[in-house]
């Protein structure tokens, strides 16, 4: 069965634009969830996504936000794009609660702000 | 605060040598733990919950619950063990908590 996909791979902004990055669970999972990755702080998560609904947050500024639509997809959205925001975007899909089954991990959304 | 450590950013280890990679975590209740790995140009993957008490690759991991760790140990190291691992914790809030990695090097 397909994994999880991000899109797209690679994208290069202008600080103070917008950015939606997207990604499509593996079939039946229904958890989406989205992690910050960097070198210096490594995995941060950004927030969970359940059955349509916000079910968890971490601790990000306002300016990231997220959505799931009813056949799971997700995306997230980062306005007023700063400089500190460029780093690799993971999407990971769970079955359920993500303790239960782990994650399902995308291979990520590289975002680089100039 | 629910928190996880990987003290080593890098260890180096010669094939056939044993490897442990320390992960200690701080939570209070009965914590659940995961390791993660990213070999190079792959995606990061689950290699092992401490729920299922399960073998991956050679790979174990126990919990002790007294001195707050979580090691992942494999008697022999494999070349094709090099790779970026992750140690995790599922928190009180259902978010799971990353540690900073631990790249594992086997140096021939």
């Amino acid at each position: 069965k397909a994994g999880v996909t991000q899109t797209p791979r690679y994208l290069i902004k202008t600080r103070g634009q917008q950015v939606t990055l997207s990604c499509s669970p593996i079939s039946g999972h229904r958890s989406v969830s989205w992690y910050q990755q960097t070198p210096g702080q490594g995995l941060q998560f950004l927030f969970e996504y359940f059955s349509e609904t916000q079910r968890n947050k971490g601790n990000f500024p306002g300016r990231f936000s997220g959505r799931q639509f009813s056949n799971s997809r997700s995306e997230m959205n980062v306005s007023t794009l700063e400089l500190g925001d460029s780093a690799l975007y993971l999407c990971a899909s769970s079955l359920g609660g993500a303790g239960n089954y782990g994650y399902t991990f995308g291979s990520g959304t590289r975002l680089t702000v100039v | 605060a629910q928190r996880v450590t990987q003290p080593e950013k890098l260890l180096s280890v010669f094939k056939g040598a044993p490897v442990e990679l320390k992960c200690n975590y701080s939570y209070s209740g009965s914590p659940e733990l995961f390791w993660y790995v990213q070999y190079s140009r792959q995606r990061l993957q689950l290699l092992l919950r401490h729920i299922s008490r399960e073998s991956i690759k050679g790979f174990t991991a126990d919990l002790n619950k007294g001195e707050t760790s979580f090691h992942l140990k494999k008697p022999f190291a494999q070349e094709e063990d090099s790779a970026m691992y992750y140690c995790a914790l599922l928190g009180m809030d259902d978010k799971i908590i990353f540690g900073k990695g631990t790249r594992l090097h086997i140096l021939p």
